[in-house]
């Protein structure tokens, strides 16, 4: 069935850190990817999206890129901050579905 | 201007009550969502309008009950609240049904002791 498969967290970086995420998922039809953010006490928000092979959704100095032959949608960046420090969801939409499906997320904590 | 709100923020009550969650969007979203999210941050969507009609009603108890008396409202009602219940409680909405972006709101976190 349609799944999202994250990396475990929690990840724990130093200010200025790369980040990546890696996020790959198993849809059926052509799904629609997301990276949805969510802070401390918080809803989640969007972070990026792509609909498409090969587009980058790109905010706030995060990337994905929707690799369709590998099925996955990985979250870099390149220099995280301390606010940065949140739950992380990549998710993906589906006509076939009607719905986001969203994986386990995965703690980011950013320190000085 | 908040665009999705939920009240209450917090709800702690006992086994067996009834309870209600509100939830409100001012953004002109035709399409409003109720996700559950456990304590490991495992997020599930259980329900979904499109201008007041259900779209998606997932596997969930008969004792969960949403209602839209309009295409800004969607309320949740739980009925005979059990240990198991206890979780943030989300509402979302969007434009349309589609891949198009949710805005979700500050959660409701239901303690059921």
């Amino acid at each position: 069935g349609d799944s999202v498969t994250q990396m475990e967290g929690p990840v724990t970086l130093s200010e200025e850190a790369f980040l990546t995420i890696n996020c790959t998922y198993t849809a059926t039809g052509y799904p629609s990817l997301f990276w949805y953010v969510q802070y401390p006490g918080e809803g989640l928000q969007l972070l990026l999206k792509a609909t498409k092979a090969d587009d980058k959704g790109s905010n706030k100095g995060f990337e994905a890129t929707y690799r369709k032959e590998t099925t996955s949608f990985h979250l870099e960046k390149g220099s995280v901050q301390v606010s940065d420090s949140a739950v992380y969801f990549c998710a993906f939409y589906t006509g076939t579905a009607s719905k986001l499906t969203f994986g386990t997320g995965t703690r980011l904590q950013v320190t000085l | 201007d908040t665009a999705v709100s939920q009240t209450p923020k917090y709800l702690v009550t006992q086994m067996g009550n009834d309870k209600s969650i509100k939830c409100e969007q001012n953004l002109g979203h035709d399409t409003m969502y109720w996700y559950k999210q456990d304590s490991k941050k495992f997020l599930k969507i259980m329900f979904s309008y499109n201008n007041k009609e259900l779209i998606i009603n997932e596997t969930v108890p008969n004792r969960f009950s949403p209602k839209s008396p309009d295409k800004a409202h969607l309320n949740l009602h739980i009925n005979s609240l059990e240990l198991g219940d206890s979780a943030v409680y989300f509402c979302a909405s969007s434009r349309l049904q589609g891949p198009y972006e949710q805005y979700f709101g500050p959660g409701t976190r239901l303690t059921v002791t």
